[in-house]
């Protein structure tokens, strides 16, 4: 069965430091990847999404980026934090070469910048 | 084109009553709808799916209403319990939408016993 694993499971970290948040997948080969965020009783927003290796499509502009370095991981990164970048961050995975998107959240990151 | 409404924010039912969420949908190319639980802390769990071709989708206490024409579709909890308790997003996506889901606002809901 496939399973998918975030960490840190919470993190504090100072204004203007850097992020680096890591997801990986088990269990499936080519998965398609993403990374939400979610504000305090808000909804989903989706940050970034990967269909394979090195290819990162990117939904907001922002203080974030992503890489996918391996089939199964996906890193979450800033150079620099901003006080609004805190939030639940959610890594998600569905099926890759299939017609519908069903996804699959992992357990998230709580972030809470200072 | 891709907004997912979702309605009411909130929901209070009584223990055995009916939760009833409703989600409209603007883009006619979308062709998959999950409904996602999510409780406090913890990623949102795939709950249950409709396609357009069935217009209704039950398992176990839960059933999606889909009515394609209205462009809208619904969550129903049947004899709601405590333990459902949380927070539900609807979501539309499908080969059209490439590889995303839309989602909806959330919806939070307590069930009183």
């Amino acid at each position: 069965s496939q399973t998918i694993h975030q960490w840190p499971a919470t993190l504090v970290q100072p204004v203007g430091s850097p992020l680096s948040l890591e997801c990986t997948v088990e269990g499936t080969s080519n998965p398609n990847l993403y990374w939400y965020r979610q504000a305090a009783g808000r909804g989903l927003q989706l940050l970034f999404y990967s269909v394979g290796i090195g290819q990162i499509s990117s939904e907001v502009p922002q203080n974030l980026s992503a890489s996918r370095p391996q089939d199964r991981q996906f890193i979450l990164s800033s150079k620099k934090l901003l006080l609004s970048d805190s939030g639940f961050y959610l890594c998600a995975w569905s099926p890759g070469l299939v017609l519908y998107n069903e996804q699959f959240f992992g357990p998230g990151t709580r972030l809470t910048v200072l | 084109q891709q907004q997912v409404k979702q309605s009411p924010q909130s929901l209070i039912v009584q223990k055995g009553g009916i939760s009833i969420i409703n989600c409209a949908y603007e883009n006619t190319a979308f062709d998959y709808f999950p409904w996602y639980q999510q409780f406090p802390g913890k990623g949102p769990a795939l709950l249950i799916a409709i396609r357009p071709d069935v217009s209704e989708k039950k398992e176990g206490r839960f059933t999606i209403s889909f009515n394609k024409s209205a462009k809208q579709f619904s969550l129903h909890i049947m004899d709601s319990q405590p333990g459902d308790s949380a927070t539900y997003f609807c979501a539309a996506g499908g080969k059209a939408a490439g590889n995303k889901l839309t989602f909806g606002g959330g919806t939070r809901v307590l069930v009183k016993p």
